[in-house]
């Protein structure tokens, strides 16, 4: 696609629910990645993947969060048993190659509340 | 870990001033730097991509500089516009992951 695309672009969950994030990245980026965004905060890291293989998940705050990229294209992150604290948005990247030298293009991200 | 900080937090100027922001970095030994910008309720637009090995890159009215050695990165954007305010975020590569400032609030008033 044109560019990097995330659903749902909202999305109230109930402490205790399990939800799944989509990404759509850009037709043929090799790298996905996905981040996390408090209010008034910059980005934290979560996970990294290279075609299907997640190469770092060391941003993962708990084992509740599980991301997979399982064709190398798109990639679903869930949480599980939501709690108030993983209200964020959740942006995804991705870039052609790996993160040397490649730009890297975000989607509109998914903003979670958890009520 | 690498930590990165821009200032100021906020900046608001009127309209076509020039303005410098700032970022810097504690690890020198990135790959690259990128910045961009958010509006409220977006995602991350990219504006510039500058290597390692590079110094500088221009886009329109916008030139970032990259002191690798000193870990430091500034984006000056000439004229400035009402249409340029948003939030500026840099972001240096180390390897699996970007590591980001908490960005500048720039309000350019008309």
């Amino acid at each position: 696609g044109a560019g990097v695309s995330q659903s749902p672009r909202y999305k109230v969950a109930k402490r205790g629910q399990d939800v799944a994030l989509r990404c759509d990245p850009i037709s043929g980026h090799v790298s996905l990645f996905w981040y996390q965004q408090a209010l008034g905060q910059g980005p934290e890291f979560l996970t990294y993947f290279q075609n299907e293989a997640q190469l770092d998940k060391s941003g993962l705050p708990s084992d509740r969060f599980f991301a997979e990229r399982p064709e190398g294209s798109v990639s679903t992150l869930k949480i599980q048993r939501t709690q108030q604290e993983d209200s964020a948005v959740y942006l995804c990247a991705s870039s052609l190659w790996g993160w040397e030298n490649t730009e890297a293009f975000f989607g509109q991200g998914t903003r979670l509340t958890v009520v | 870990k690498q930590e990165v900080t821009q200032i100021p937090a906020a900046l608001s100027v009127p309209e076509g001033e020039n303005l410098v922001l700032n970022c810097s970095f504690t690890d020198s030994a990135i790959y690259n730097l990128q910045w961009f910008r958010q509006d409220p309720g977006k995602g991350l637009t990219s504006l510039l991509l500058i290597q390692s090995s590079q110094r500088e890159q221009t886009s329109g009215r916008l030139n970032a500089s990259l002191d690798k050695s000193s870990g430091r990165s500034t984006l000056y954007i000439a004229a400035s516009q009402p249409g340029d305010s948003a939030t500026y975020l840099c972001a240096v590569s180390t390897g699996n992951q970007f590591y980001f400032g908490t960005g500048t609030s720039l309000t350019v008033i008309p």
